[in-house]
């Protein structure tokens, strides 16, 4: 099993369209997280933090469920240009720091 | 202020060269990864430096590939006697500090083994 898992996709979804991305994480130790974005052939770019208390970025919000070890991402009123693969990051200090990240969920926003 | 620079952008060797790939953080940050992504895949974790110091080296394969980060200049990661396998988008990301803090990521460099 992998240490950060995410449902791989494709999501295919019309424009104005919510989607929700889930992820789940094995290791409890684990201490902070992250969602980033991909686009094809470039690199990640920092979405948003993910904090307990949940958090929200205009269309974008993430949520943080220790308990379940379970992170979540919602986007609203989805657009073209939310087409993307949305990666979940988990940052642990046991044994090493380490980040890994999920394999990514990839996003087809259409007209 | 800069982002994370890497250069080269695309890089192109035959097997049995070596590659050198560069990174140079954010200013004011002295943390430094480097991952790996293979087409169609996602990012593996290679190695996390510090000024000086190699912090965690799990994730790279104990033979032909090294990195390094010295007081002076940029993060090099080397890769010696290069193989197709080889063949990958290498990102290097930089952070302020561990743990708590996000990753940002250079543009990669792309190596392509002939």
């Amino acid at each position: 099993r992998k240490e950060v898992e995410q449902d791989p996709g494709p999501f295919n979804v019309p424009e104005g369209a919510t989607v929700a991305f889930n992820c789940t994480y094995s290791n409890s130790a684990s201490q902070s997280f992250f969602w980033y974005r991909q686009d094809c052939r470039k690199e990640p770019k920092l979405l948003m933090s993910v904090y307990s208390s949940g958090n929200e970025d205009g269309r974008f919000t993430a949520q943080l469920n220790r308990a379940s070890q379970y992170i979540s991402l919602l986007i609203r009123d989805s657009k073209l240009s939310d087409s993307a693969t949305y990666l979940c990051v988990v940052n642990r200090n046991t044994g090493g720091f380490k980040t890994i990240f999920g394999a990514g969920t990839r996003l087809f926003v259409k007209a | 202020n800069a982002g994370v620079m890497q250069n080269p952008r695309h890089l192109v060797r035959r097997r049995g060269q070596e590659a050198r790939l560069r990174c140079s953080p954010m200013k004011g940050h002295s943390h430094v990864y480097w991952y790996r992504q293979l087409p169609e895949e996602g990012l593996k974790f290679m190695v996390y430096l510090q000024k000086e110091n190699i912090i965690d080296e799990s994730g790279m394969p104990k033979e032909r590939f090294s990195a390094e980060f010295p007081k002076e200049g940029p993060s090099i990661l080397r890769i010696q006697q290069v193989v197709r396998g080889d063949s990958a988008a290498y990102f290097c990301a930089s952070s302020p500090e561990t743990t708590s803090n996000e990753q940002f990521f250079g543009p990669g460099t792309r190596l392509t083994v002939l």
